[in-house]
């Protein structure tokens, strides 16, 4: 079936860096990608929708100059956490719609997450 | 838009007894409602999906769920439950329409005890 794959799967990093998580849809091609947040024991927020080849969509209240979204390829959209601070660790999901019918998604595929630590 | 509220945050039951989640949702057109199971520092798999075909739908891992109309409901249950069904399920809800997101519930934990 189709897969979405997320890469690191965890990263732990400095105060102050920035850190690049990756969102590949392996065997399909996904002119949308949406990026999950997860806090502990919380559900899934959407924080933004990467278009390929636009500038991405992000939901009220996510800072898009902290959050950059680069959606350069139908296969690959990417997430940076620039300036990192401890408050943003968390658990970061990707997703991708696997198109079956012309405007109608109906399978949505998640990326394994992504465990960000920052120290 | 849509929402989905799910009732009881945590579920508890003994192995081998039903299982019973809640899902409750809120569209202004049709519907597309799924159930996703997580398990720790893990992403989502799909358990079962409605997307106006079948009312009731038989998903992985022995679950189904019935999607009531008039109830506004997609409640997932399963028979048995299993020791390895231990994890946080997230009923979600989509228009279905396009490249939109899914809108998750708060996510229901269920333990099962032997």
């Amino acid at each position: 079936g189709a897969v979405v794959s997320q890469h690191p799967s965890w990263v732990i990093c400095k105060s102050g860096t920035s850190v690049k998580i990756e969102c590949r849809s392996l065997d399909f091609q996904a002119t949308t990608m949406f990026w999950y947040r997860q806090f502990p024991k919380q559900s899934l927020m959407l924080m933004a929708t990467s278009n390929e080849g636009s500038k991405a969509t992000y939901e009220q209240g996510v800072e898009k100059d902290k959050f950059l979204i680069n959606h350069a390829s139908l296969t690959l959209s990417t997430l940076t956490v620039t300036s990192a601070h401890p408050e943003d660790s968390s658990f970061y999901i990707c997703s991708a719609f696997f198109p079956r019918t012309l405007g109608v998604n109906t399978e949505a595929f998640f990326g394994q997450g992504t465990r960000l630590t920052v120290v | 838009a849509q929402s989905v509220t799910q009732l009881g945050s945590h579920v508890s039951v003994s192995e081998g007894a039903l299982v019973l989640l809640r899902c409750n949702y809120s569209s202004s057109v049709p519907p597309y409602l799924f159930w996703y199971v997580q398990y720790p520092n893990q992403g989502l798999q799909l358990l079962l999906k409605y997307t106006s075909a079948a009312t009731l739908v038989k998903g992985i891992n022995g679950f189904e769920a019935e999607f009531k109309k008039s109830e506004t409901s997609f409640h997932l249950t399963k028979p048995s439950a299993h020791m390895s069904d231990a994890a946080e399920y997230f009923c979600a809800v989509s228009a279905g329409r396009g490249n939109t997101p899914l809108v998750f519930g708060k996510g229901t934990r269920l333990s099962v005890i032997a």
